[in-house]
């Protein structure tokens, strides 16, 4: 079964505009990790944060992380249409370091 | 440096044929990921080798699947017989240790049909 769940399912933006998605998780974790993947390419890392750090940056990317909550969040601002793919948080389980389990992903679209 | 690399990148099969599937990870890498995708989901770990030896294959459906990695370089993911609901986009990934904190790197992935 898979640990994270993304929110929403899908999302779709003009481009210029800011996207935000959510992971919630079940079990206690030492880090998360976002992915992208483009249409039929593998999976890109995009950034990690571990679970004593609350906020993180990346360029156009703003990753929160709310371990009482059981959840983060991935911001993209000013988007564009290179930013059309699917994106997946992936949960490193305290229980076990060698075990990162992948959600179910949010698509996002972006319109010219 | 050199990505991963798999092949074939497209395969069509008929139910209860068998297909193999390569990957090659990035050149010192002692973790190496097979993963299934299915369309709409996130990727499902089917198997993870830590050199040459196997450390998670509890999701690999051992009664059609199995993998190998020869020498703890290349891999070969085997489905024999298949299913229709095996298709799906078969994804190699490697780190350089397998520990989750660690960036994982994939492959561009398979496609697998099966009619």
């Amino acid at each position: 079964s898979q640990q994270g769940e993304e929110d929403p399912q899908a999302l779709s933006i003009q481009e210029g505009e800011n996207a935000t998605m959510n992971c919630s998780y079940k079990t206690s974790i030492n880090n998360l990790q976002w992915y992208r993947q483009n249409s039929g390419r593998g999976l890109v890392h995009l950034i990690l944060i571990r679970s004593n750090e609350r906020e993180k940056h990346s360029g156009r990317l703003r990753v929160t992380l709310d371990t009482s909550k059981k959840s983060s969040s991935l911001l993209i601002t000013a988007s564009r249409a290179a930013d059309t793919a699917s994106y997946f948080c992936a949960t490193g389980e305290s229980s076990n370091d060698y075990k990162l389990s992948f959600g179910a992903g949010t698509t996002v679209t972006v319109r010219a | 440096e050199a990505g991963v690399a798999q092949s074939p990148r497209y395969k069509i099969i008929e139910k209860r044929q068998s297909v193999a599937f390569w990957c090659n990870p990035i050149s010192g890498h002692a973790t190496l990921y097979w993963y299934q995708q299915i369309l709409g989901q996130g990727p499902k770990l089917l198997i993870q080798f830590q050199n040459n030896g196997v450390v998670d294959d509890s999701q690999l459906p051992k009664d059609r699947f199995s993998a190998e990695r020869l020498k703890g370089v290349d891999s070969t993911l085997k489905i024999q017989p298949a299913k229709l609901e095996d298709s799906a986009v078969y994804l190699c990934a490697s780190s350089p240790s397998g520990r989750a904190w660690e960036t994982q790197y994939f492959g561009p992935g398979t496609r697998l049909l099966v009619l």
